[in-house]
């Protein structure tokens, strides 16, 4: 089984909607984030999360929510879905803050996303 | 800010050539880099990290080094095969321990039999 699971793999909605995004990771990792990326651009954070109570704003959270309901989950929310939010989105995990971190990153294997 | 630039967006290549991609970093103050690979429709594979005082790293036809005065590192990949083409991202993760990624664009690479 994969490490870093997404739910859904794809989604279709229309403007306006709300949207929740899932990520689950069986690594024991306290840390997790959330990126998207766009055609022609690299990945950009949005959040992450140190712990269940520690969750900070990445480069681009406007018009996104998260919530870290356990180690093992970290869910992305759009409130209101717009069209510029149409993207591939990317859950992942780190090894830092464990007692041997490398600083490696761990993905999933993405969230398709389109917004009509 | 740091920013990450990856030099060629698209390299075309015959079997078997040797080659060189590119990223350079803004800021020299970093925990450490890694390479990643992306298949089309896919995610993110690791493929090497360098941290911070090393200068270099290897996993099988992959080398990757890092020169942080210059803000530079680049990935070879030797004895190319078709099943190489992807597209690999340079992430540059900043000085403390956040984890916090900075991507390149990436670039993506079509060996041709």
């Amino acid at each position: 089984d994969a490490d870093v699971t997404q739910t859904p793999r794809n989604r279709i909605t229309k403007t306006g909607k709300r949207i929740m995004l899932e990520c689950s990771q069986t690594k024991g990792h306290d840390r997790m984030y959330w990126y998207r990326q766009d055609p022609g651009l690299g990945l950009r954070l949005i959040y992450y999360s140190f712990d269940v109570k520690d969750i900070n704003k990445g480069e681009i959270s406007d018009g996104y929510s998260v919530s870290r309901q356990a180690q093992a989950k970290f869910s992305l929310s759009l409130e209101s879905a717009i069209p510029n939010q149409t993207a591939l989105y990317f859950c992942a995990t780190s090894d830092l803050g464990t007692a041997k971190p490398s600083g490696r990153q761990f993905f999933g294997p993405g969230t398709r996303l389109t917004v009509l | 800010k740091q920013e990450v630039t990856q030099i060629p967006a698209a390299l075309s290549v015959p079997e078997g050539e040797n080659l060189v991609l590119n990223c350079s970093f803004t800021d020299s103050a970093i925990y450490n880099l890694q390479w990643f690979r992306q298949d089309p429709g896919k995610g993110l594979t690791s493929l090497l990290l360098i941290q911070s005082s090393q200068r270099e790293q290897t996993s099988g036809r992959l080398n990757a080094s890092l020169d942080k005065s210059s803000g530079r590192s680049t990935l070879y990949i030797a004895a190319s095969q078709p099943g190489d083409s992807a597209t690999y991202l340079c992430a540059v993760h900043g000085s403390g321990n956040t984890g916090k990624l900075i991507f390149g664009q990436g670039t993506t690479l079509q060996v041709k039999p």
